[in-house]
């Protein structure tokens, strides 16, 4: 059973780029069968799909995001991050990776536990 | 972007009773090549990452209770947990995946009266 989990800092100055690092056991990040995705929640409000990234390495942004997010992935560590620049309090959010079947269902089956980020000086 | 919107927003439910919730998108989510609803939902509770429970509109992820039940092509969709128990208390999300980026519904937060 494939499980993932991030890590990173709990706390980023405004201003600074958020560096967040999914690993993934129990199964390849180079699969053809998967995208891999970022999603936030911000405190009291829904989830927000941020991008993903696909085995070949293409990659996909929300638009409102795509200026400031790089998602990369390291098949050697089975990892795949986000970077994200320019963070403000609106960054503020618990982050989550997660698996996203390309054809079998299409919706995110796996997930992390999720990291809390905090933007403050 | 595709705008996804639920309601009710909040969920009041006797246990053991229905519960119904909808989502609607602001354009069809149907792909006629595969012929399925690009349509998943998801159950948060507190601490907890998501958890699928419904992909293609209709079809229940591994495991999930068969109380749970989804429905609904092109623009509108339901899911419906036929008798409430306590441990489903939770929000719930609907998100379309017919094209990027992703997009989510606000939640609707499924409550005991």
């Amino acid at each position: 059973q494939v499980q993932l989990q991030e890590s990173g800092p709990g706390l980023v100055k405004p201003s600074q780029t958020l560096s967040l690092t999914c690993t993934v056991s129990g199964g390849s990040i180079n699969s053809g069968d998967y995208f891999w995705s970022w999603i936030r929640q911000p405190p009291g409000r829904g989830l927000e799909w941020i991008g993903y990234i696909y085995y070949s390495g293409s990659t996909y942004y929300r638009p409102s995001l795509k200026s400031r997010s790089t998602i990369s992935m390291d098949t050697s560590k089975n990892q795949f991050s986000l970077k994200l620049s320019s963070v403000t309090a609106a960054d503020t959010a618990v982050y989550y990776c997660a698996r996203v079947s390309a054809f079998s269902s299409g919706g995110h089956d796996s997930w992390g536990q999720g990291t809390l980020v905090t933007v403050s000086s | 972007d595709i705008v996804m919107t639920q309601s009710p927003d909040s969920l009041p439910v006797s246990l053991g009773e229905r519960a119904t919730i909808s989502c609607k998108s602001s354009q069809s989510v149907f792909y006629s090549s595969n012929n399925k609803n690009h349509l998943a939902w998801y159950q948060h509770k507190p601490g907890q990452p998501p958890k699928l429970l419904i992909y293609w509109a209709s079809t229940r992820e591994s495991g999930v209770p068969d109380r749970f039940s989804g429905s609904g092509s092109g623009t509108d969709f339901t899911l419906t947990i036929s008798s409430l128990q306590a441990e489903d208390v939770a929000v719930y999300y609907c998100q379309q995946y017919y094209s990027t980026p992703y997009t989510f519904g606000q939640g609707t937060k499924l409550e005991i009266k």
